[in-house]
């Protein structure tokens, strides 16, 4: 079945500066990638995701790029401010899986003042 | 206002006791998933349901047991069997097979005393 390695598992930054978390995936059928964001106590959601026909995809401040060939995938949040702190967590699934979501073990995103 | 429904939050059990925890959605989703969450090892699988009066093995069933005999409604059942049932649990919902966006509800904690 399909893995997702996801790293780092913390992260701190400092207001107004970028992060960036990475995520691996095993299997070469996976043709779409999620990112959830979980704030503490509340429940996951989605904040942008791709599929395999696009290498990049930006909303605001976030973005996500996906590299086939290598089978990674990242979230890229500029400008980052405190209520970008929470645990962000990845996933991939293959279409006709009913979302089978197979997700990453989360990065714990901390924005410092 | 639409959603999916968990309860109870909190839930505590004696070891030895099965105990039942509820969903249940009005977004006419015909998918519903239950996940658990530990700390450091992100959303795992356990049953998933593409349509009433059908269910899925995740990839951690062992010990939990799942019905669908409506539409909004996935009540997952946390059997004596489950040698580690403490866990944060998350059920979600999506609008079709495939990929799609995952509706997550708050969550419900077990503790097993």
């Amino acid at each position: 079945g399909e893995n997702v390695e996801q790293h780092p598992s913390t992260l701190s930054v400092q207001e107004g500066d970028s992060a960036v978390i990475k995520c691996t995936y095993s299997d070469s059928a996976s043709n779409y990638f999620p990112w959830y964001k979980q704030e503490l106590g509340k429940r996951p959601q989605l904040i942008i995701d791709i599929r395999s026909n696009v290498g990049e995809k930006k909303d605001q401040r976030i973005a996500v790029t996906l590299n086939k060939t290598a089978k990674h995938f990242s979230l890229h949040i500029t400008e980052t401010q405190p209520e970008d702190s929470a645990v962000y967590f990845c996933a991939a699934s293959k279409a006709g899986t009913a979302s089978k979501l197979t997700f990453g073990t989360g990065t714990r995103l901390q924005v410092t003042l | 206002d639409g959603g999916i429904t968990q309860s109870p939050k909190y839930l505590f059990r004696k070891e030895g006791q099965n105990v039942t925890l509820s969903c249940e959605q009005n977004l006419n989703h015909d998918a519903m998933y239950w996940y658990r969450q530990d700390p450091g090892q992100g959303l795992r699988l356990i049953y998933y349901s593409q349509i009433v009066n059908d269910f899925q093995k995740g990839d951690i069933a062992e010990g939990y047991s799942v019905s669908r005999e409506k539409k909004e409604s996935f009540p997952l059942t946390v059997t004596s069997a489950q040698k580690n049932p403490t866990a944060f649990y998350l059920c979600a919902s999506s609008a079709r097979q495939g990929a799609g966006e995952l509706f997550f509800g708050e969550g419900s904690r077990l503790t097993v005393l």
